[in-house]
């Protein structure tokens, strides 16, 4: 049964740093990785989908990247903005069954 | 563009009362449409699942029911609410089981 984890489970940081939030599965068999933001009393919106043949992706300040054979995945934001702030979910899906979801990692940027 | 919609926003019920949440999508034609639920201190969990009309899967053993009368509408439904019930529901789609999912604003529900 795949189980996705994600640390660190809160974390803060100054505005204008770069962090790096981490999403590890026990299968690596995995087909597609997706992650998601969530704000307070929100439903979740996608940020990057990574597909298992890819190792990365990028959309503005995000990048994503992808090693399956260690059972990982890690978001990059650069240059950190108290917009950033939210819960972020990371979801992996095998071919063929639903996405199975991380418990999120709930980020503050003070300003 | 695609959007999904879900409605009510916010609902309180009493304990053994029914229960409809409706979701709705537009833009897209035979999405897999999906009921999420996400209880305080909770991660996600996936309650129902549909890959066309009438096609419902159930995930967990419980006492909702879920359906799909029509393309791109989806309803979850209880005949007697739980207080474990209480939660923040939430509808997405999909065009395919593994592909990018995309979510609704999600119902909060409070059963007392």
């Amino acid at each position: 049964k795949q189980e996705v984890t994600q640390i660190p489970a809160a974390l803060s940081v100054p505005e204008g740093e770069n962090l790096v939030l981490n999403c590890s599965f026990t299968d690596s068999a995995i087909y597609n990785l997706q992650w998601f933001r969530q704000d307070p009393g929100k439903g979740l919106t996608s940020l990057l989908l990574i597909q298992s043949s890819q190792r990365e992706q990028t959309s503005g300040r995000l990048n994503a990247s992808l090693d399956k054979s260690s059972g990982r995945s890690t978001l990059y934001i650069a240059a950190s903005q108290p917009g950033d702030s939210a819960t972020y979910l990371c979801a992996v899906a095998h071919y063929g069954q639903n996405f199975v979801f991380g418990p999120g990692t709930r980020l503050s940027v003070l300003p | 563009s695609q959007t999904i919609h879900q409605w009510p926003a916010t609902l309180v019920q009493p304990v053994g009362s029914p229960l409809s949440l409706e979701c709705t999508v537009e833009g897209t034609s035979n999405p897999n449409l999906y009921w999420y639920r996400q209880a305080a201190g909770r991660g996600l969990q996936l309650l129902f699942y549909s890959v066309g009309i009438g096609q419902i899967s159930s995930e967990v053993p419980q006492n909702l029911s879920a359906s799909r009368p029509q393309d791109r509408q989806f309803i979850l439904s209880s005949k007697k609410l739980l207080l474990s019930d209480s939660g923040f529901y939430l509808c997405a789609w999909s065009g395919g089981r593994v592909d990018e999912q995309f979510f609704g604003p999600g119902t909060r529900l409070t059963v007392l």
